[in-house]
Order: C-alpha cells, then structure tokens, then sequence
C-alpha cells in the first residue's frame, strides 16, 4: 500500500519568506508525527497529532511554526519568517492510535537562503 | 530531561564481522524502545521495537537488541554483518503511553565488502 508522502521533496526559499510543508499519512492512521533533522543529528520531534487535535507540541521551536491537520489526514507545517538556522529535513511520520510504531515519509529538505 | 545517547558516531566493520552498537536512554518511568535504520537514499524504517515481555527482541534481517532496564541501555547487536548492513542506525525511546519520541545522534556503520 501506499505509504506517507510529503511535498514538496525539497524546498528554497529565503529568508524571511512563509513555507508550508506538506504530509500524507498512511492512510487509516491516526497519528501524526513532524520531526525536524539537521546535519548529522537525529531526528528531533517538533510536534504530534491523535486525530485533529494536537497532542504535543512541546517540539516547535517557537511561535513561527505551526501545524494542522484539520480532518484529521492531511497535516501542514507552516513556518513563518523563515531564518537561516530553519534550514533542515523535515520528517513526518504516521501510526495507528494504538500501536506508536512510526512510518516514515522521505521527508522534505528546507534550505533558508 | 528525556535524552538518548548512542556511543559511536561512526562505525567501519569488514564483513561477517559482529557489531555491537550502544544506546543507553534517560527517561522516567516505563519506556517503549526503538532501533530504526536508514539506508543509502531510503526512508527511515523500524528495525526493531520492545514494548514488554521478553528483553531480547529479535527484528528483521538478523538484527537483535536486548533492553537491560537496570542500564538504561538497548543495544543493537549482529552476529555477523553483510555489506548490505551499511546505513544509518537510530536509537528512540517513548515513555509508557505517551507518543512523543527521542531519538539519538545516529550512527553510521560502514561494512567493507
């Protein structure tokens, strides 16, 4: 079956600029998962869904960043005034309610020129 | 605070050799533990999980990882591994029902054909 996607794969925008990212979970699956990765770290959780409803946001970084997920499928992320040090992959992972064992999308690479 | 802690950041094996990769974690309470891996080009995906019950849980390709909770340790292990092997190896950890996930650093094994 198809698994989560995200778009775009890669993005470019400067500095000061708004962005949306895009995430595709698995379909059935309640949970949703951003992670951001930065250049030789892991992947460090932003913020969490269970259905529409954010769960935990104890992630982002501060109040430029945003995420919905409004029927509860589909999520955004949205970054505002976008800086250099936002540059990263931004990951986005599903799962059931139940089971917390993540699948992954390819993620997309944010470059903040 | 939540952390997780992989002891090498770089690992070089020739094949059949063993491989012993470390993750030790600091977390309250009960915990849920993860190995993910990420191939050359791929998307990160689970290679291993322990919820409960038996401490040494086996996950695919001959991998095996064994949770020793007076350690807060979950150590990945091969007996012997192939070229293939060579990706990006990912410790995580979440805390009992909750779904908020911590991962490490990263370590990236290189095994020579």
């Amino acid at each position: 079956g198809a698994g989560v996607s995200q778009t775009p794969s890669n993005k470019v925008t400067e500095k000061g600029k708004y962005v949306e990212l895009r995430c595709d979970p698995i379909s059935g699956h309640t949970a949703l998962y951003w992670y951001r990765q930065s250049l030789g770290q892991g992947p460090e959780f932003l913020i969490y869904f269970q259905g529409t409803g954010a769960a935990d946001d104890s992630g982002l970084p501060n109040d430029r960043f945003f995420a919905v997920r409004p029927e509860g499928s589909v999520s955004t992320l949205k970054i505002q005034r976008t800086e250099r040090g936002d540059s990263a992959v931004y990951l986005c992972a599903s799962s059931t309610q139940t089971r917390n064992e993540q699948f992954f999308g390819p993620g997309t690479r944010l470059t903040v020129l | 605070a939540q952390s997780v802690s992989q002891h090498n950041h770089h690992v070089i094996l020739s094949e059949a050799a063993s491989l012993e990769l470390g993750c030790n974690y600091s977390y309250g309470g009960t915990v849920n533990l993860f190995w993910y891996v990420q191939y050359p080009g791929q998307h990160l995906q689970l290679l291993l999980k322990y919820f409960s019950g038996d401490p040494l849980v086996k996950g695919i390709k001959g991998f095996e990882a064994e949770f020793i909770k007076s350690k807060f340790s979950f150590n990945l292990r091969k007996p012997s591994v192939q070229w293939s092997d060579t990706a990006e190896y990912f410790c995580a950890v979440n805390g009992g029902g909750g779904f908020k996930t911590i991962f490490g650093a990263g370590t990236r094994l290189f095994v020579k054909a």
